[in-house]
């Protein structure tokens, strides 16, 4: 069975400083693997994702994230945080399986990013 | 390029009334999803239509829960009866084809307090 674990619920970081956000999962196949933002009040935003090739992905607002096989993780960092970047970030896996009951995107609980000032 | 509309953005009812959201997903999406996100919690999948087709219902409270897409663009989703457990944000998704890899677009979803 697929499945994502988002280990902190929230991160607290200082504005400057280099940022991460964990990640792990389980997948049967090969992961399909996607992290989303989400400001209050507002829907979710695409950050980035990983498919293949280059296990560092870059994406949107300077994110970038690194694939691990080894430790199934997809952390996403940031080498200078902004107190902008301060929202709910979803890491997110899909099994390139793509079997029927493996074809949903599977979701993590969220980790409450805030950065200060 | 316009993004996902929904409408309306908030919606107050008691329970036991019914209620109705509008989805109008990106031009040319193929795919169209509808979350039911709860406080604190990630979005959980609740239907996922690919043109007018569903593809995947499995967690769709269909007692009180149903959706159409009818001519394979706007959806809606219906609730009739709501409770109070339905108090969430209602988000719809959409992406060009059904592929494991394609990333979802997010519309700015609806707020439900079913009192």
């Amino acid at each position: 069975a697929q499945s994502v674990a988002q280990p902190e619920d929230q991160v607290n970081v200082a504005e400057g400083n280099p940022l991460t956000v964990k990640c792990t999962y389980s997948v049967s196949g090969n992961p399909y693997l996607f992290w989303y933002v989400q400001y209050p009040n507002r829907g979710l935003q695409f950050l980035l994702k990983y498919i293949t090739g280059d296990n560092l992905v870059k994406g949107s607002y300077g994110f970038e994230a690194e694939f691990n096989k080894s430790q199934t993780s997809f952390h996403l960092k940031k080498p200078s945080a902004l107190v902008s970047d301060s929202a709910l970030y979803f890491c997110a896996v899909r099994d390139s399986l793509f079997m029927d009951s493996n074809y949903q995107l599977i979701w993590g609980a969220g980790t409450k990013l805030i950065i200060k000032p | 390029e316009a993004g996902v509309a929904q409408s309306p953005r908030y919606k107050i009812i008691e329970k036991r009334q019914s209620v109705a959201f509008w989805c109008n997903p990106i031009s040319g999406h193929a795919t169209l999803y509808w979350y039911q996100q709860i406080l604190g919690q990630g979005p959980k999948l609740l239907i996922q239509f690919q043109n007018n087709g569903v593809v995947d219902d499995s967690q769709l409270p269909k007692d009180r829960f149903s959706a159409e897409r009818l001519k394979g663009v706007d959806s809606t989703l219906k609730i009739q009866p709501a409770k109070l457990e339905d108090s969430a944000v209602y988000l719809c998704a959409s992406s060009l084809e059904v592929l494991a890899s394609n990333e979802q677009f997010f519309g700015p979803g609806t707020r439900l307090t079913v009192l």
